[in-house]
């Protein structure tokens, strides 16, 4: 089992509809979760970072994390074809507080 | 706030030479940063844990010197790839720790004719 799991997709979405994105992870003991959006050609740039349970809203996009399920989902609402990207989960595996495993990446398309 | 920067964005060496790649912090203070490298259509691999002072944590399977890192001052981390080989050709990505997360520098593009 990978220690952290996307989807890789592709995924498409027609452009105003809520894009829904999904990552599993190993480690129990992980406390924080990021979600980084990285176009072609281009570095990961951070989107959304998330500690607690719950969901966490930051303009039109949602993070979710379930620790009993180790899941954490990014919700894109209203997608616009600018969100067009891959997007990484990450979360720091095996102890270390500071690095972070990374999925291999969902492909999402909006389209226009 | 939180941007890193890299230089160059993109190099093109012949094989047997070295490549150094400068990584930099420009409005906070790292002491830790990450290096990447990314091939085409694959995720980021972890290189190698930069630290302030210290002497640099490799993954497993880096070649330590092969890819020599120097993190002297809280802004600035090198990435000497060594007597690169095309198989070296890769982007590389630096990120630099503030607070709980990592923040990306643009990447820098290496080919080894």
């Amino acid at each position: 089992q990978k220690e952290v799991e996307q989807n890789s997709g592709p995924l498409s979405v027609p452009e105003g509809a809520i894009a829904s994105l999904n990552c599993t992870y190993s480690d129990r003991v992980s406390q924080s979760f990021f979600w980084y959006r990285q176009y072609s050609g281009k570095s990961p740039e951070l989107i959304m970072s998330i500690y607690s349970n719950g969901d966490k809203e930051d303009g039109r996009f949602t993070a979710q994390l379930n620790k009993a399920s180790q899941y954490v989902s990014l919700l894109i609402r209203d997608s616009q074809p600018s969100d067009s990207a891959t997007y990484l989960c990450a979360a720091p595996i095996g102890g270390s507080a500071r690095q972070l495993t990374f999925g291999s990446g969902t492909q999402l398309t909006v389209l226009p | 706030g939180a941007v890193v920067s890299q230089h160059p964005s993109w190099v093109i060496c012949k094989s047997g030479t070295s490549v150094k790649i400068e990584c930099r912090s420009l409005d906070f203070q790292a002491t830790t940063m990450f290096w990447y490298r990314q091939f085409p259509k694959q995720s980021l691999m972890l290189m190698a844990t930069s630290n302030e002072g210290s002497k640099a944590t490799y993954e497993q399977g880096v070649e330590k010197d092969k890819f020599l890192i120097n993190h002297a001052s809280l802004t600035l981390s090198t990435l000497t790839v060594t007597s690169a080989h095309p198989e070296d050709s890769s982007f590389y990505i630096c990120s630099a720790q503030r607070g709980e997360g990592q923040f990306f520098g643009p990447g820098t593009r290496l080919t080894v004719l």
